[in-house]
C-alpha cells in the first residue's frame, strides 16, 4: 500500500536531549512538509522540502532540523533549543509544492512529550 | 497576512440532522482551498479541493462549496462514524494555512 509512514508513534524525550521523527513516503511524491499541531492552535509549519536535498524553514523552524537526502525520507530532528516541543507532529507529502494546488497527504503522527 | 477562520467551534448534531461548517477565509491569490477530516490521535485525511468560486464537490453524505470569501463543508443525515474533527486549509502563492478545525459530534 502507498502512503507516509511516521516513526515512532509515541517519543518521550529528556529535558536537554534531541530526538529524531522518521517520515518516509513510497508515493513517489517530490514535496514533505513537517508541521506541529496544538491545541486549540492550526496546524503551523516547520519545515518543508521540495526536491531532494534541499529545504525551507516554515514558520515555527527555530529548534528543529531536517535533512532530505533521499526523495523518500524526511527526518526531523528536535533539539534542545526548542524550548515547548510537547506536541503532535504530523509529516506530509504531496506531488508538487502545495503552493501550486496540490493537496497534500499525512502521516498518522508522532506525539512527542518531554518528560 | 492569510487568515483562516473556521466555526463554529465545535457542533452537536443527532443523527440524520443535516447542518453545515464555515470556513471564511482573508488571502491573496488563493490556488485553492482543501478539507480534510481528522480523527483523535490520527493524521488529518484528505477530503476535497476546491479551486474557484462556485465550485462544489461531492463525497457520500458530505458537499464542499466554495466562494469568493468562504466555504461551506454540508453533512447531509449524518452518522455517528461522521464525528471527527474538520479543517480547511486555504493554499496561496506562498504556503499552505490551516484554520483551527471544526470538532463535529453525531449522537445516536
Amino acid at each position: 500500500d502507498g502512503g507516509i509512514t511516521q516513526s515512532p508513534k509515541y517519543l518521550f524525550r529528556k529535558e536537554g536531549q534531541n530526538v529524531t521523527l522518521s517520515c518516509e513516503q513510497n508515493l513517489n511524491h517530490d514535496a514533505m512538509y513537517w508541521y506541529r499541531q496544538d491545541p486549540g492552535q492550526g496546524l503551523r509549519l516547520i519545515y518543508y522540502s521540495q526536491i531532494v536535498n534541499d529545504f525551507q524553514k516554515g514558520d515555527i523552524a527555530e529548534g528543529y532540523s531536517v535533512s532530505r537526502e533521499k526523495k523518500e525520507s524526511f527526518p526531523l530532528t528536535v533539539t534542545s533549543a526548542q524550548k515547548n516541543p510537547t506536541a503532535f507532529y504530523l509529516c506530509a507529502s504531496s506531488v508538487r509544492p502545495m503552493a501550486e494546488g496540490y493537496e497534500a497527504f499525512f502521516g498518522q503522527g508522532t506525539r512527542l512529550t518531554v518528560v | 497576512e492569510d487568515q483562516v477562520t473556521q466555526s463554529p467551534e465545535a457542533l452537536r448534531l443527532q443523527e440524520g440532522e443535516s447542518s453545515s461548517l464555515n470556513c471564511s477565509y482573508t488571502v491573496s491569490g488563493l490556488r485553492g482551498l482543501f478539507w480534510y477530516r481528522q480523527d483523535p490521535g490520527k493524521g488529518p485525511e484528505f477530503l476535497f479541493t476546491l479551486y474557484s468560486a462556485g465550485e462544489e464537490k461531492e463525497k457520500e453524505r458530505l458537499k464542499a462549496t466554495l466562494t469568493k470569501k468562504e466555504s461551506f463543508l454540508h453533512i447531509t443525515a449524518p452518522k455517528p462514524e461522521d464525528s471527527a474533527t474538520y479543517l480547511c486549509a486555504v493554499d496561496t502563492a506562498s504556503k499552505l494555512t490551516f484554520g483551527t478545525g471544526t470538532r463535529l459530534q453525531v449522537t445516536l
